[in-house]
Formats: structure tokens, C-alpha cells, sequence
């Protein structure tokens, strides 16, 4: 079975400074996608960024961007310049197909100190 | 911008009574999922649903759970005869537009169901 594991429960920054959340994975497939989901206290999931897995450039969304290691199943994300409105919980998630089931990591809870 | 709409957003519950989470998906998306999320844990998959039918299910999508598509916008998760173990918030999900080659998949502001 296809397991998320995030192994920082809980992480901090200042504000203004970069951090980096991680992601590992467990798959025998070769093809899938890869998603990193915010959920802010509101508990709405809110898309930050996904990944192809046949695509080897990293995927960027403004201060968003990842680190996709393919051959050693890690994805992590990196959040520049973090702003207090980033703190959430961030759920790694991975996916086989178009279509098919999101699989979830436990969750980072990421606490950004002014 | 297009999104996914959930109502109610709270709804509180008796054991034992039937309840029915409402989901409004975006228009043009084909398929629909409904996901949990026990507080303090991760979401987890219940059910994904395509051409008006099931297309995948999970272990924890048992006999009391059934979804429907009655119309062409809305998506329903029933639960038969809630338990206390189904408190929990649930997402509903959908995802896919025609000619995408992505799959992502844009999450609903989520219900939250109290059993007392």
C-alpha cells in the first residue's frame, strides 16, 4: 500500500525566513502526482502546489517551491520569505492517476513567530 | 473563481440517526470524492464517484455510508445510522476538468458532524 510520511510534526520560522517542510513516500508506481494542501485553523484544504512525477524540473508557486527527489521518494516544500498568514497545518499527499484517491501524510503544523 | 461549497458547515447529530451531507462540486469537474478528518488526524479517503457511479472506495466506507448524485450539481454522502466514531469534519472533493492531464483536486470548505 502507498504510504505519506511526515516526520516533523511541528515546525517554526520567523517571519521573513525560509523553511523547509518534509516529505517522504512509498510507491511502486512510476507515474503519480504529488500535492502539498495548507489547512489554516478554519480547516479548509487549500492547494499550494502539486508535481508531476514525470516531470523532473521542481514545481514553483510564488514563495512556494519543491524539492522532488524522485529515486529517493522525497518531496519536500519550501516556503521563502514565510509571512504570518502561512501558518497551517501542510499536508503532504500523493496520487496515482487522474482520478484516483489523494493518500496523506500525518501533517506539519508550521508556526511562523514575528 | 469557481470552488467547491459544503453545506450545512456544522451539523449535530443523535446516534443512531440518519444524516446527509451536502456537496455542490465545480461545474465543470468530473470526478467527485468525499474524504474525513478526525480531529487531530489526517484526512482519509472515503469514496470517489464518476459517471454516476462508484469508482473507488475505502475500508471505512461501509454499509452506512452511500453517496448520490441526484441532480446535476449536487454530491450527498449519507450516513445511515451515525456512530460516535463519525464525528469528524468531512471534505467533498472534486477534481479532474475535461482535457486536464493533472490531477488535482479542489477541496470544499468542509462539514463538521457532532455525534452526541
Amino acid at each position: 500500500a502507498q504510504t505519506v510520511t511526515q516526520s516533523q510534526p511541528e515546525m517554526s520560522v520567523q517571519e521573513a525566513e525560509t523553511v523547509t517542510l518534509s516529505c517522504t513516500y512509498d510507491t511502486s508506481e512510476s507515474d503519480y502526482y504529488l500535492f502539498w494542501y495548507k489547512q489554516p485553523p478554519s480547516r479548509q484544504m487549500i492547494l499550494v502546489i502539486r508535481q508531476e512525477a514525470y516531470k523532473q524540473q521542481n514545481a514553483t508557486e510564488n514563495r512556494f517551491s519543491v524539492n522532488f527527489q524522485k529515486a529517493a521518494k522525497s518531496f519536500s516544500l519550501k516556503i521563502s520569505d514565510s509571512q504570518l498568514g502561512d501558518a497551517a497545518m501542510y499536508f503532504c499527499a500523493w496520487s496515482e492517476t487522474s482520478g484516483s484517491r489523494l493518500t496523506f501524510g500525518e501533517g506539519t503544523q508550521l508556526t511562523v513567530n514575528p | 473563481e469557481p470552488e467547491v461549497t459544503q453545506t450545512p458547515s456544522h451539523q449535530v447529530t443523535q446516534m443512531g440517526q440518519e444524516v446527509i451531507l451536502r456537496c455542490v462540486p465545480i461545474s465543470n469537474h468530473l470526478y467527485f470524492y468525499w474524504y474525513r478528518q478526525i480531529l487531530g488526524q489526517k484526512v482519509e479517503f472515503l469514496v470517489s464517484f464518476y459517471n454516476n457511479e462508484i469508482s473507488e472506495k475505502s475500508e471505512i466506507f461501509d454499509d452506512q455510508f452511500s453517496v448520490e448524485r441526484p441532480d446535476g450539481s449536487n454530491f450527498t454522502l449519507k450516513i445511515r445510522s451515525t456512530k460516535l466514531e463519525d464525528s469528524a469534519m468531512y471534505f467533498c472533493a472534486s477534481g479532474s476538468p475535461p482535457g486536464s492531464i493533472t490531477d488535482t483536486q479542489y477541496f470544499g470548505p468542509g462539514t463538521r458532524l457532532t455525534v452526541l
